[in-house]
């Protein structure tokens, strides 16, 4: 069945550091993928998306950009603040509405 | 607009009691999703729903557990006989409706702690 993997945590950086969270993925045909944050006590939020080959999502300053050679949709950072500390979750969808869901990557950001 | 809502945020329950879990979907959202998060994994789909029909219960386990979405009020996610095995956060989503261009909008989730 599809599936999704991503980088095991925690990952621990300074802030301003340069970000990366790896993301692959298995599936029979061409997924949507997401990457969601979730806040300490908060839901999930949807952070970034890509519906198809090429297409690169970005939203405060993230980056994925989706692989279809390498199956893959790694998340990217510039520069990280230590408000970006959270659980990051990389997702497919298959079908028109069930979520696969990675494992999380918990991201401490010290000041 | 308010977002999701779920409650309880926190329940604890003994062994062998029911639980329910409630959620609120999004105004105007009509398909609601469950999804459990048992402690160090990812999310997994539980069942999606339509107001009084459930479409896919796929990811249900086979006994003890069941999910409706009324006409009127919030949708729930029933538990019978609790057993440790339980123990896990259940989040639930809604979207107005289905397809890659409608985002599934997350709830706060309840941490189900079975003693």
């Amino acid at each position: 069945g599809n599936s999704v993997t991503q980088m095991e945590g925690p990952v621990t950086l300074s802030e301003e550091a340069f970000l990366t969270i790896n993301c692959t993925y298995t599936a029979t045909g061409y997924p949507s993928l997401f990457w969601y944050v979730q806040y300490p006590g908060e839901g999930l939020q949807l952070l970034l998306k890509a519906t198809k080959a090429d297409d690169k999502g970005s939203n405060k300053g993230f980056e994925a950009t989706y692989r279809k050679e390498t199956t893959s949709f790694h998340l990217e950072k510039g520069s990280v603040q230590v408000s970006d500390s959270a659980v990051y979750f990389c997702a497919s969808m298959d079908s028109n509405y069930q979520l696969i869901w990675g494992a999380g990557t918990k991201l401490i950001i010290k000041p | 607009n308010a977002g999701v809502m779920q409650n309880p945020r926190h329940l604890v329950r003994r062994r062998g009691q029911e639980a329910r879990l409630r959620c609120s979907p999004m105004k105007g959202h009509s398909h609601v999703y469950w999804y459990r998060q048992l402690p160090e994994e990812g999310l997994k789909f539980m069942v999606y729903l339509q107001k009084e029909n459930i479409i896919d219960e796929s990811g249900m386990p086979k006994e003890r557990f069941s999910a409706e979405f009324p006409k009127e009020g919030p949708s729930i996610l029933r538990i019978q006989q609790v057993v440790r095995g339980d123990s896990a956060a259940y989040f639930c989503a809604s979207s107005p409706g289905t397809g890659n261009f409608n985002e599934q909008f997350f709830g706060p989730g309840t941490r189900l702690t079975v003693l």
